[in-house]
């Protein structure tokens, strides 16, 4: 148990659903990150929040849109997805400090999503 | 364009053996590198490494950061089968535009049997 809970753990959705990720951080942290992995490649950043504001956007898809109300709540909501889309979306938080640096990231178990 | 690669892509040993993993990166603005294990789910925490030259060691495993040559290695001595997973690197940024960014390598599966 990391302190990063993701919630559906799977997802299965139609091409032209709505669905929402959710993800809750118990650790204190300020920054959040929404990561998508698929078979046979690297982990992919998508999203960075720090301190609530979004300070990365990968050049994702806007049929991918992600909400972060405050420090320890990150959704990543779903439009009009392709099958490609298919993956495990991770969600991840880290401790900050003042300089910018970057600590270790704790992940949540992800979320199996499939696109159909 | 920022970089990090794994070798080897695999491996299969048996348990009580010895093994390497290699990491070598190539990205501007470098802070530090890290080392996650993935078994089923969530990828959890290792190491990370800021400075080079320095060990790092937690149980069977350790872990050192050569800044000169770009690389870092991840040794499992005394391997059991559940040290069974995927083991992940990747470098951190030091603040600016990159803050908070990790860049992950395509990640070694490592496969111990009894």
């Amino acid at each position: 148990e990391t302190g990063v809970t993701q919630t559906p753990r799977h997802l299965v959705m139609g091409m032209t659903n709505k669905k929402s990720l959710k993800c809750e951080q118990h650790l204190g942290h300020n920054a959040m990150y929404w990561y998508k992995q698929s078979a046979k490649k690297p982990l992919e950043l998508m999203f960075v929040y720090n301190f609530k504001e979004q300070t990365e956007n990968n050049s994702v898809p806007s049929r991918f849109s992600p909400e972060c109300p405050n420090s320890s709540h990150l959704f990543l909501h779903l439009h009009t997805l392709q099958p490609e889309d298919s993956a495990l979306y991770l969600c991840a938080s880290s401790p900050t400090d003042v300089a910018g640096g970057t600590y270790e990231q704790y992940f949540g178990p992800g979320t199996r999503l499939t696109v159909t | 364009e920022d970089k990090v690669v794994q070798s080897p892509l695999s491996l299969v040993v048996h348990e009580g053996d010895t093994v390497t993993l290699n990491c070598s990166y190539e990205v501007t603005n470098f802070r530090s590198l890290l080392w996650y294990k993935q078994e089923k789910k969530a990828p959890t925490f290792l190491f990370m490494l800021t400075s080079s030259g320095i060990e790092k060691k937690s149980g069977r495993l350790s872990s050192i950061l050569d800044k000169k040559e770009l690389f870092s290695i991840l040794n499992i001595t005394a391997t059991q089968t559940g040290d069974s997973a995927i083991y992940l690197c990747a470098a951190s940024f030091a603040g600016g535009t990159s803050y908070g960014k990790l860049t992950f390598g395509q990640g070694t599966i490592l496969t111990v049997h009894p």
